[in-house]
């Protein structure tokens, strides 16, 4: 099976762009998070995505959104970029066993805001 | 006062040696206790899942859970340079949802050859 793949990898931008991230989650994972991870604060939890709709939202403003569409594809845009949105970008898929989320993560987008 | 504790580190050990990594909780409700890996640049990689207190082995990798101590550990025997990276704890109630997974900061562990 192939694992989750993020798309760019890389990317740069300057302050007040805004960005769109994408995801495509293992085979038959119907749940996508996303997460912000910086060396200060580690693994912060954006967003949950479970068959198109958004089933939980951490504490981030506005200009993070995301949507997932009906093949469980994802996407994360942030708008109005600030130099402290630069992070690694993690999205994870996910299914549940026996009462359990176990998640697998792509290999992230590494955002650079200048 | 953070839901789970980890140290940074970093860990430098020589290889071969036996690592110990840690973290402690303040939830006494979670029950599932994961293991991640990160390499520089790539995202974390599960190793190792339990459920409630005991150990699990598997190959060099032994995750052992205390709850009565809040209290988990990872333990890397015959520890070889590429086990050198990021490792992160991370754990969860009876919840059905990625959101309710809390993640450690992460320790850096270095395998000196």
């Amino acid at each position: 099976k192939a694992g989750v793949t993020q798309t760019p990898r890389y990317l740069i931008k300057t302050r007040g762009q805004q960005v769109t991230l994408s995801c495509s989650p293992i085979s038959g994972h119907r749940s996508v998070s996303w997460y912000q991870q910086t060396p200060g604060q580690g693994l912060q939890f954006l967003f949950e995505y479970f068959s198109e709709t958004q089933r939980n939202k951490g504490n981030f403003p506005g200009r993070f959104s995301g949507r997932q569409f009906s093949n469980s594809r994802s996407e994360m845009n942030v708008s109005t970029l600030e130099l402290g949105d630069s992070a690694l970008y993690l999205c994870a898929s996910s299914f549940k066993a026996g009462g359990q989320e176990t998640q697998y993560f792509g290999p992230g987008t590494r955002l650079l805001v200048l | 006062q953070k839901e789970v504790e980890q140290d940074p580190g970093p860990l430098s050990v020589p290889e071969g040696a036996i690592v110990s990594l840690n973290c402690t909780y303040s939830n006494s409700a979670f029950q599932y206790f994961m293991w991640y890996r990160q390499y520089s640049r790539k995202g974390p990689e599960l190793l190792m899942y339990t459920y409630s207190s005991g150990n699990k082995e598997d190959g060099r990798f032994t995750a052992q859970v205390d709850k009565s101590s809040k209290y988990i550990s990872l333990f890397i025997r015959d520890s070889q340079p590429s086990d050198s990276a990021t490792y992160l704890c991370a754990m969860s109630a009876w919840y059905s949802s990625a959101s309710k997974i809390i993640f450690g900061s992460g320790t850096r562990l270095s395998i000196r050859p």
